[in-house]
């Protein structure tokens, strides 16, 4: 079974640009989060995506955006891109079940779009 | 203060020692923890995951969580320079927004 996929590996922009990073989840994987990771913060959580739908969004700007197709694939936008907004950027997939009443929310992340901005 | 703390180590061990490593939290409502090894330049990869409190057991791999403490360990066992990385500690209270940890980097010398 394919992992979580994340095009493109690596990119580098401008300052004032804007970038849109892609993420394949796990085939049959409905939940899609996206994190931010910087040696200063460490991994922090950017939103997630349910059926298209965002279901939890953490306190980044307004300038960090996503969607959700109806085949779960996910991508990311940032626009007018800062110096800080560079960054190595995880794509995490999670199946939505539950076992025993219990709801499992395991994530499997990708590589990560280290994304560098000049 | 950090909702998750994480010692950054590094933490240096020779082949075949037992590694502790640990987290502290301050959300009494994390309910889910999780335990992922990164690589350089490679995403977090899932080692353990707990609900609630107790041991888990997986291989040379135990995890343990008090939450009456706020408490969470891995131990790794015989362990290998293959097991070198960054150890991240993972919790939510169920949505599917993870708090990690800031990370412990392991170097094992052979």
């Amino acid at each position: 079974k394919a992992g979580v996929t994340q095009t493109p590996r690596y990119l580098i922009k401008t300052r004032g640009q804007q970038v849109t990073l892609s993420c394949s989840p796990i085939s049959g994987h409905r939940s899609v989060s996206w994190y931010q990771q910087t040696p200063g913060q460490g991994l922090q959580f950017l939103f997630e995506y349910f059926s298209e739908t965002q279901r939890n969004k953490g306190n980044f700007p307004g300038r960090f955006s996503g969607r959700q197709f109806s085949n779960s694939r996910s991508e990311m936008n940032v626009s007018t891109l800062e110096l800080g907004d560079s960054a190595l950027y995880l794509c995490a997939s999670s199946p939505t079940w539950k076992l025993a009443g219990e709801s499992k929310n395991i994530q499997y992340f990708g590589a990560g779009t280290r994304l560098s901005v000049l | 203060q950090k909702e998750v703390e994480q010692d950054p180590g590094p933490l240096s061990v020779p082949e075949g020692a037992i590694v502790s490593l640990n987290c502290t939290y301050s959300n009494s409502a994390f309910q889910y923890f999780m335990w992922y090894r990164q690589y350089s330049r490679k995403g977090p990869e899932l080692l353990m995951y707990t609900y609630s409190s107790g041991n888990k057991e997986d291989g040379r791999f135990t995890a343990q969580v008090d939450k009456s403490s706020k408490y969470i360990s891995l131990f790794i066992r015989d362990s290998q320079p293959s097991d070198s990385a960054t150890y991240l500690c993972a919790m939510s209270v169920g949505s599917y927004k993870l708090i990690f940890g800031s990370g412990t980097r392991l170097l094992v010398r052979p």
